[in-house]
């Protein structure tokens, strides 16, 4: 079936260093794929998306790119934050007209920026 | 804020006990999901109900079950609860529920924790 693969984390970094956190997927067709993103005690919410191969899904200087040659879609900030201490999710739900849009997340990855 | 909520924000109980979330989606949403967070399993997806009908089901258990109701709010019921059942439940809701852009909001989530 389906699946995500995501980097394991905990990832630590320094204050305005450059963010990679890698995504991998196995999907049947051309899935639709997201980053959420889940700050500590909160919910999660939607970072950004892309529907499309080439597609690049980008919010609050994140970016990601949907690779389908490479069936990746990584996601990558130039600059950190502290406040983007949180934990990232690559999810996927299914090709476009089917049946069920459920989202199939990747294990999640803790990013920690230290000042 | 998501515009999605959640009662309670934290749930104990005992083994062998029932409880009942509940889940409120964004106004104009028809489509509501439930997922599970926990720290063995990660993020599920458990079941998502679009309009009042069953669209799709993943891991949920026959333990648990679910409904959404003609006001279009929704509820999961946890029954014969057992220590494994302890984790997060998120509910999520979006417009439509189909394989479209379509993004689901998600709530704070229900803690629960199971003695």
């Amino acid at each position: 079936g389906d699946s995500v693969t995501q980097m394991e984390g905990p990832v630590t970094l320094s204050e305005e260093a450059f963010l990679t956190i890698n995504c991998t997927y196995t999907a049947t067709g051309y899935p639709s794929l997201f980053w959420y993103v889940q700050y500590p005690g909160e919910g999660l919410q939607l970072l950004l998306k892309a529907t499309k191969a080439d597609d690049k899904g980008s919010n609050k200087g994140f970016e990601a790119t949907y690779r389908k040659e490479t069936t990746s879609f990584h996601l990558e900030k130039g600059s950190v934050q502290v406040s983007d201490s949180a934990v990232y999710f690559c999810a996927l739900s299914e090709a476009y007209g089917g049946a069920t849009n459920k989202l199939i997340f990747g294990t999640g990855t803790l990013l920690a920026v230290q000042p | 804020d998501s515009g999605v909520t959640q009662t309670p924000k934290h749930l104990i109980t005992a083994t062998g006990q029932r409880v009942t979330l509940r889940c409120s989606p964004r106004s104009g949403d028809l489509s509501v999901y439930w997922y599970q967070q926990s720290l063995d399993q990660g993020l599920q997806f458990l079941i998502q109900y679009y309009n009042g009908e069953e669209r799709a089901k993943g891991n949920i258990l026959e333990r648990f079950s679910a409904q959404q109701f003609p006001d279009l709010h929704s509820e999961l019921n946890l029954s014969s609860l057992e220590l494994g059942d302890s984790a997060l439940y998120f509910c999520a809701s979006s417009v439509r529920g189909r394989a479209l852009v379509d993004t689901q909001y998600f709530g704070p989530g229900t803690r629960l924790t199971v003695l």
